[in-house]
């Protein structure tokens, strides 16, 4: 599985913008780009995932760099609830294949 | 999202013991489940895959005589710690998915082997 780097943690303020970046220089054609966070003793919680083109839900946004090789997970309003370990992952999507395999993530810290 | 549910959340138990750890899928059906281990301040380490029907695929260096997991219907998975020891201590979480659709995770189980 191609690798995902990310930074070891990041902090934010309460209620402002974070843009988490996640570097995959040796993604391929076929990888999805997930992301989860886990909150201290719970399991990760999808957050959001995309191939190409950039996306949004209701929790956060998910900006794709046009040769794929970068995207950044975008959480428009910092809560303290956010406060969390960020996963990126990458993920073959085709069929019934392809595990999620976790690295060390991004640690958030929010500040009130 | 959906739901995948553990039981039990925590369990401690004495050394040599087994213990049995359910997942369910609460409202689809999981043509794929996932067992995770994962140790204080470390990732998330993938112990295996199974399919629902099928033996489960396990990663190298986790013992499958050890860790005993039945996927026995398209809810429901089991892991079953064999002779539990101290060293098996963690948190172990298990993960759900329906073909293509994102996996979703279960809230954990702590096992605690005294």
């Amino acid at each position: 599985d191609a690798k995902t780097t990310q930074p070891n943690s990041m902090e934010s303020n309460e209620e402002e913008p974070v843009h988490l970046p996640c570097n995959h220089s040796t993604i391929s054609g076929t990888d999805y780009i997930h992301w989860y966070r886990q909150l201290p003793s719970q399991g990760p919680e999808y957050v959001i995932h995309g191939l190409t083109s950039n996306v949004n839900n209701r929790m956060a946004s998910l900006a794709i760099a046009e040769d794929r090789k970068s995207s950044t997970l975008i959480l428009h309003r910092a809560t303290l609830r956010d406060a969390a370990v960020y996963y990126c992952i990458l993920r073959y999507n085709g069929g019934s294949q392809g595990n999620l395999i976790f690295g060390k993530g991004t640690k958030l810290s929010v500040k009130p | 999202g959906a739901v995948v549910s553990q039981h039990p959340s925590w369990v401690i138990c004495k050394s040599g013991t087994s213990v049995k750890i359910e997942c369910r899928s609460l409202d689809f059906q999981a043509t794929t489940m996932f067992w995770y281990r994962q140790f204080p301040k470390q990732s998330l380490m993938l112990m295996a895959t199974s399919n629902e029907g099928s033996k489960a695929t396990y990663e190298q260096g986790v013992e499958k005589d050890k860790f005993l997991i039945n996927h026995a219907s398209l809810t429901l998975s089991t892991l079953t710690v064999t002779s539990a020891h101290p060293e098996d201590s963690s948190f172990y979480i298990c993960s759900a998915r329906h073909y293509r659709v994102p996996q979703y995770f279960g809230p954990g189980t702590r096992l605690t082997v005294l």
